[in-house]
C-alpha cells in the first residue's frame, strides 16, 4: 500500500506565478521529509527537506510546509521558472527505519 | 560533493540474459539503494544495504538479487532479463540516520 501519495501527477503553471505541489502519507511514524527534482534520463536531484519538529523550511524559491495532523506536505515555489519543469518526488522516512518511501511524483510544467 | 556512479546510462539486453548493474559512492556511506521508475509509479524500492553483505529486501525484490562485497559498491543483478524489467534504474545512497538520499545518473535498461 502506497504510504506517501502525490494525488496531481501533472501541474502547469505560467511562468513567474507560483507552483504549489501536494503529498499526503499516511504512516504517523515518517519525522523526516524530502522533496527531490528529476529530469528525463537523469537521476533525482534533492532540494530540499523538513523535519517533523518543524512546520516550515524555506530555501530560496522553494519553500516546504508540513501539517502533521493533517499528514500533509507542500512545495511552494515562487516564482516559478522554465527551468523547474521536471517530475517533483515526495519522500519520507522514520527515524525508526532506513527506508526512504516516495510518492508517484508530480510533472510540473512551467510555460515561458 | 558526494559522488553516486552508476555504470551505464543506456543499456540494452536481451530477454534471459544475465544483467549486471554495478553503483559505486565516494562518500563512505553506509546505506545504499536500488530503486526502479516507472511511469506512474514513482520510484520503487528493490533492495538496500545497511552494511557491507547485509541487504533487505524492499517493495518489488522479485527477479533481482544484490551484492555488497565492499563498502562503496553496491550491485543489481537480474538473474533471467525479462521485458517487464525494462525500465530506469536508479541507485542511491545516504550515511544513516536522517541525511537526505544522492542519487547516481540512473541506468536506463531496454529488455528485448
Amino acid at each position: 500500500d502506497q504510504q506517501v501519495k502525490q494525488n496531481s501527477p501533472s501541474l502547469s503553471v505560467q511562468e513567474g506565478r507560483i507552483s504549489i505541489l501536494n503529498c499526503d502519507y499516511t504512516n504517523s511514524m515518517f519525522d523526516y521529509f524530502l522533496w527531490y527534482k528529476k529530469y528525463p534520463a537523469e537521476g533525482p536531484t534533492f532540494l530540499i527537506s523538513i523535519s517533523s519538529i518543524k512546520d516550515k523550511n524555506e530555501d530560496g524559491r522553494f519553500t516546504v510546509f508540513l501539517n502533521k495532523s493533517a499528514k500533509h506536505l507542500s512545495l511552494h515555489i515562487v516564482p516559478s521558472q522554465p527551468g523547474d519543469s521536471a517530475v517533483y518526488f515526495c519522500a519520507a522516512s522514520a527515524r525508526t527505519g532506513n527506508q526512504f518511501y516516495f510518492g508517484t511524483g508530480t510533472s510540473l510544467t512551467v510555460i515561458p | 560533493d558526494v559522488k553516486v556512479t552508476q555504470s551505464s546510462r543506456y543499456l540494452v539486453k536481451r530477454t534471459g540474459e544475465k544483467v549486471f548493474l554495478e553503483c559505486v559512492q565516494d562518500m563512505d556511506h553506509e546505506n545504499m539503494f536500488w530503486y526502479r521508475q516507472d511511469p506512474g509509479l514513482g520510484l520503487r524500492l528493490i533492495y538496500f544495504s545497511y552494511d557491507v553483505k547485509m541487504k533487505e529486501k524492499g517493495d518489488i525484490p522479485e527477479g533481482y538479487s544484490v551484492s555488497r562485497e565492499k563498502k562503496e559498491r553496491f550491485s543489481l543483478i537480474l538473474e533471467s532479463a525479462s521485458t517487464n524489467q525494462t525500465s530506469m534504474y536508479l541507485c542511491a545512497s545516504t550515511p544513516g540516520g536522517h541525511e537526505k538520499l544522492f542519487f547516481g545518473s540512473g541506468t536506463q535498461l531496454s529488455v528485448l
